[in-house]
């Protein structure tokens, strides 16, 4: 399968706890995002790598949060401390360098924090 | 006000009729145009994107997009069960220096089509 790759799909963790998410995008791309999608609402957008480069954050990405993509490969993406407000899906994508901007996003990674 | 507006639904119909889903905007440095469709617990998937006013035919989907009006459609013809989905409209525009095409969603219309 050659799609973006994302685990674990589900994480149900208590308040306070560390979580970490992978993402495996398509090998071709060069560019990865997270994003966030809570319910009856559209992705928003929480940080972007070029290669193993990140050149964007988005102010909903607090202290609590650290994305990494070493080698420009996979990429992980750290909750610290979890707390309720950061149940959501976590969703990576990934697209080539050129292009009109669409992405291919993996299935998701659900956390629930209880 | 939000960037991109997009009924949230549910819009049912029954099989075999003729959808059409909408989006507005209101910032006219948006460049591409796209669909997404999702699945309850996926991700979303690209059905289609377009970059110029006019419509774009694929298959039962036809993308249709008027820049001037900064309105955005994605009628969907025969449609079956299986289309049942939240259809997201999402727009992209460059953003600072990275080279970043910024990707805008709406917030999704979910569809229903009864058997």
């Amino acid at each position: 399968d050659t799609g973006v790759s994302q685990n674990p799909r589900h994480k149900i963790t208590k308040r306070g706890q560390n979580v970490t998410f992978r993402c495996d995008p398509i090998s071709e791309h060069n560019r990865l995002y997270w994003y966030r999608q809570t319910l009856g609402q559209g992705p928003e957008f929480l940080t972007y790598f070029q290669n193993e480069a990140q050149l964007e954050k988005s102010r909903l990405l607090s202290d609590r949060f650290s994305a990494e993509r070493p080698k420009g490969s996979f990429s992980t993406l750290e909750i610290q401390r979890t707390e309720q407000g950061d149940s959501a899906m976590y969703l990576c994508a990934s697209s080539p360098t050129r292009g009109s901007g669409e992405l291919f996003f993996g299935e998701g990674s659900r956390l629930t924090v209880l | 006000q939000k960037e991109v507006e997009q009924d949230p639904g549910p819009l049912s119909v029954p099989e075999g009729a003729i959808v059409s889903l909408n989006c507005t905007y209101s910032n006219s440095a948006f460049q591409y145009f796209m669909w997404y469709r999702q699945y309850s617990r996926k991700g979303p998937e690209l059905l289609m994107y377009t970059y110029s006013s006019g419509n774009k035919e694929d298959g039962r989907f036809t993308a249709q997009v008027d820049k001037s009006s900064k309105y955005i459609s994605l009628f969907i013809r025969d449609s079956q069960p299986s289309d049942s989905a939240t259809y997201l409209c999402a727009m992209s525009a460059l953003v600072g220096d990275t080279g970043r095409r910024a990707l805008t969603f709406g917030s999704g219309t979910r569809l229903q089509v009864q058997p």
